[in-house]
């Protein structure tokens, strides 16, 4: 079945420790993105990338990083200096023309213990 | 800047009735809007995707409708029944620079009683 596998789907972080949430597809797709999804909230864009070995900035990138040295693979690392991680994390991915579907993961939860 | 906004934020139904959930944005400047379907500890399932060229698009009970020049859109579902029950997000990918994201409203929450 073509789709995008991100685990785990719980993810428990300990103070000062960075942690990566793995996001993989199927779908042959070139753009991939991460988002966060906190309650009362729509989602915010950490990251992005459109191609491989390339990536950019969202609206919330500080303490966050990615790689994208795979088409099928985007981790993230929530890295010590974000300060409050625990929220929910979805990675989508779509083809690179702006008119193409997007589609979700079934995400991550994280929490800071 | 483009802000996408979902009223009402919550709603419920009996079982049956015909409902409108509305999606507004404030750029008409886009390249489609998809909705999506969340249900809890989920995560989103595309049910349809609108081009900015068009003005609906139908799945099953499920029809969309855009109206670019004003800014608005609507998820029409027909007969709902209690599996319908989900938060219902919209998206708009927006123009601007090298970008290619989509941005998202808060969601409204829909419970359909049996």
């Amino acid at each position: 079945d073509g789709g995008i596998t991100q685990s785990p789907k719980y993810l428990f972080r300990k103070e000062g420790q960075n942690v990566t949430l793995s996001c993989e597809q199927n779908l042959n797709h070139d753009a991939m993105y991460w988002y966060r999804q906190d309650p009362g909230q729509g989602l915010r864009l950490i990251y992005y990338s459109q191609i491989v070995n390339d990536f950019q900035k969202g609206d919330i990138a500080e303490g966050y990083s990615v790689s994208r040295e795979k088409k099928e693979s985007f981790p993230l690392t929530v890295t010590s200096a974000q300060k409050n991680p625990t929220a929910f994390y979805l990675c989508a991915s779509s083809g690179r023309e702006m008119n193409t579907e997007a589609f979700f993961g079934q995400g991550t939860r994280l929490t800071v213990v | 800047k483009q802000e996408v906004t979902q009223i009402p934020a919550a709603l419920s139904v009996p079982e049956g009735e015909n409902l409108v959930l509305n999606c507004s944005f404030t750029d008409s400047a886009i390249y489609n809007l998809q909705w999506f379907r969340q249900d809890p500890g989920k995560g989103l399932t595309s049910l349809l995707l609108i081009q900015s060229s068009q003005r609906e698009q139908t799945s099953g009970r499920l029809n969309a409708s855009l109206d670019k020049s004003s800014g608005r859109s609507t998820l029409y579902i027909a007969a709902s029944q209690p599996g319908d029950s989900a938060t219902y997000l919209c998206a708009v990918r927006a123009w601007g620079g090298a970008t290619n994201k989509l941005i998202f409203g808060t969601g409204t929450l829909l419970a359909v009683q049996p």
